[in-house]
């Protein structure tokens, strides 16, 4: 069975501008994770999305929001890009958001922001 | 979610077990130790978790305190593949708290 995949794999951008990026959960999976590491830390959560329903936010401004399709993938979408922002960006998804989920991770896609 | 500490770094030699502290003195009841471990840019690989009774998988072991204080982390025969950065991580809700971790450096 394919695991969490993400697109694109790498992605490089310049300040101010606007970003997207995508996953694919486990097939069966309907709960979505996302996650951000800067170099050098641990992943630091931003959003949980179950059934097209946002379930949980972290401590991330405004210009991060996120959303999940019909078929539970799901897209993060970052605007006014700062140098800041240049991290890997991690998807995970579970089956039903709870805490005895296991939550699967993606490769990540890494953005650099110039 | 309660707070963990780990050791920055370990080291251990090829063939022979490595055991990873972690301590979770605040955890509460109802959460759970889960283990992750990240090899260099690639997305956390989840590894074994545990409420109370110690856990085997074909990963790892997972030995908890009585009192669920403490636990460790025992990689029965370590491999070079197995160099990493390990996460502890308490988990009470529906996301998972990071903290630094330990570096694992397996040497041949």
């Amino acid at each position: 069975d394919a695991g969490v995949t993400q697109s694109p794999t790498h992605l490089i951008k310049t300040r101010g501008q606007h970003v997207t990026l995508r996953c694919s959960p486990i097939s069966g999976h309907k709960s979505v994770s996302w996650y951000q590491q800067v170099l050098g830390q641990g992943p630091q959560f931003i959003f949980q999305y179950y059934e097209k329903e946002e379930r949980g936010r972290g401590n991330f401004p405004d210009r991060f929001s996120a959303r999940q399709f019909p078929n539970y993938s799901s897209e993060l979408n970052v605007n006014a890009l700062l140098l800041g922002d240049s991290a890997l960006y991690l998807c995970a998804s579970d089956r039903l958001a709870a805490t005895t989920d296991t939550q699967y991770f993606g490769p990540g896609t890494r953005l650099t922001v110039l | 979610d309660a707070k963990t500490t780990q050791p920055p770094s370990m080291d251990c030699a090829e063939g022979r077990a490595a055991n990873l502290p972690c301590n979770h003195s605040t955890i509460s009841g109802n959460e759970y130790v889960y283990w992750y471990r990240q090899i260099h840019s690639q997305g956390p690989q989840y590894i074994i978790h545990g409420l109370k009774n110690n856990e085997t998988n074909e990963m790892a072991s997972l030995i908890i305190t009585e009192d669920r204080k403490s636990s460790t982390l025992i990689l029965p025969h370590a491999t070079l593949r197995d160099t990493a950065v390990y996460y502890c991580i308490v988990r009470g809700g529906n996301k998972l708290v990071f903290g630094a971790g330990t570096i694992l450096r397996v040497k041949s």
